[in-house]
Order: C-alpha cells, then sequence, then structure tokens
C-alpha cells in the first residue's frame, strides 16, 4: 500500500525565512503526490501536484516542491515565508482504484 | 461555479443520537470521498462512492457509519448511536468523473465540524 510520511508535526520560522516542510512517501509505482493547505476552519486547497512533467513542481503562493525519486521524497518549499503562510500543510499521493492517502500534516508557524 | 458544499458546518449531537452529514460535489463531478480529521491525526480516509456505488469503504468503521451518493441529491454520511469518540471534523471531497488519470487533484468542502455532548 501506498503511503506518505511528513517529517515534524510542527514547524517554526521566522517571517523572511526558508520555509522547508518534508513528506517522503513509498511506492511500488510513479506515484502521483500532492500538497494541500489548510488554514483554520477550513477545507483543504491544493497548493501543488506532481505530474511527472517536471521534477521542479510550481504552485500557489509561492511554494514549489520537488520530486526526487532517488530519495522518495516530495519536500515543499518557500524561499520567504509571509505570516499568511500559517497554516497546516498535508502531503498526499493517488492510491490507484481509490482516494487521496494523507499524511499527518505539519503547522507551520511564522513569527514576526 | 460553486464548489463542494457540505452542510451543515457545525453539527452537535447528543450521545445515541444520529448524524447525518451533507455534501453536494462540485458540479460535472461524480466521485466523493470522504474523510474523518481528528487533531494530531491529519485525514483518515473513509469511504469513496461514485453515483449509487460504494467503491472503496474500507476506512469506514464497521459499525454505526454508512454513506450513500444517490443518483439524485448530495453524499449523505450517516452516522447511527453517537459516541463522544465520533467528535470530529469530517472533510467530503469530489474528483471529475474523468478519472483516468491519476494526478487528478481533489476538492475539499468546507467541512462539518460534529461534536458529541
Amino acid at each position: 500500500a501506498q503511503s506518505v510520511t511528513q517529517l515534524g508535526s510542527h514547524v517554526s520560522v521566522s517571517e523572511g525565512a526558508l520555509v522547508l516542510l518534508r513528506c517522503n512517501y513509498s511506492s511500488s509505482v510513479p506515484p502521483y503526490l500532492f500538497w494541500y493547505v489548510q488554514y483554520p476552519n477550513q477545507g483543504l486547497q491544493l497548493l501543488l501536484k506532481y505530474t511527472s512533467a517536471a521534477t521542479l513542481v510550481k504552485g500557489i503562493n509561492g511554494f514549489e516542491a520537488e520530486f526526487k525519486k532517488s530519495e522518495t521524497s516530495f519536500h515543499l518549499t518557500k524561499p520567504s515565508a509571509h505570516m499568511s503562510d500559517a497554516a497546516e500543510y498535508f502531503c498526499a499521493v493517488n492510491q490507484a482504484g481509490t482516494a487521496l492517502i494523507f499524511g499527518k500534516g505539519t503547522t507551520l508557524s511564522v513569527s514576526s | 461555479n460553486a464548489g463542494v458544499m457540505q452542510n451543515p458546518r457545525h453539527l452537535v449531537r447528543r450521545r445515541g443520537q444520529e448524524a447525518r452529514l451533507r455534501c453536494s460535489p462540485m458540479k460535472g463531478h461524480s466521485h466523493v470521498y470522504w474523510y474523518r480529521q481528528l487533531p494530531e491525526e491529519g485525514l483518515k480516509f473513509m469511504v469513496y462512492l461514485q453515483k449509487e456505488n460504494i467503491i472503496d469503504e474500507s476506512g469506514m468503521p464497521k459499525e454505526r457509519f454508512s454513506a450513500e451518493f444517490p443518483k439524485e441529491g448530495p453524499s449523505i454520511l450517516r452516522i447511527q448511536q453517537v459516541v463522544r469518540g465520533d467528535s470530529a471534523a469530517y472533510f467530503c471531497a469530489s474528483s471529475p468523473a474523468d478519472r483516468g488519470a491519476l494526478n487528478t487533484e481533489a476538492f475539499f468542502g468546507q467541512g462539518t465540524r460534529l461534536t458529541v455532548v
């Protein structure tokens, strides 16, 4: 079965600092990977998705993620954090014939 | 094009009552998924439905929980005889009819927050 692991349930950065949220997947076949963001009391919004067209994927709000097959990783980054980036972030993998499987999430805090 | 609509947004039930959560997928979407979110546990897949069919219910508790997606109307997640442990946020997501490509994302509603008192 496919799965994702998000390392670090909480990440804290200063405004303007680099954001790095880690995601590793396990899959016996090429995976389809996604990052979602959830703001308090809201649903999930798609940030970006890996479609195999390019290993570096650019998403909304300045986020990007790089697919590294050798490391089975799909880490999310943003060069400069903004206060509005404070939210919970979920990595997900698509499992054939069924639904998205999510990691446990990483809460990002941004301090001024 | 309205997004995925869930109602109610908040639901309070006493132990032993029934909870009915509704989800209207985006227009043109015929795949519906239900997830449950508990603090510190992320989103847990519950059930995947297409119109009038349950495709995968491997994440559904064996008792008290049921789901349907009728030909007409919204998808319903029903929890009978609720207990305090059922308190959680329940999210519905939908995806387009043509889901042959696995890189198709799901679109989420804003969730129903169930509180059992």
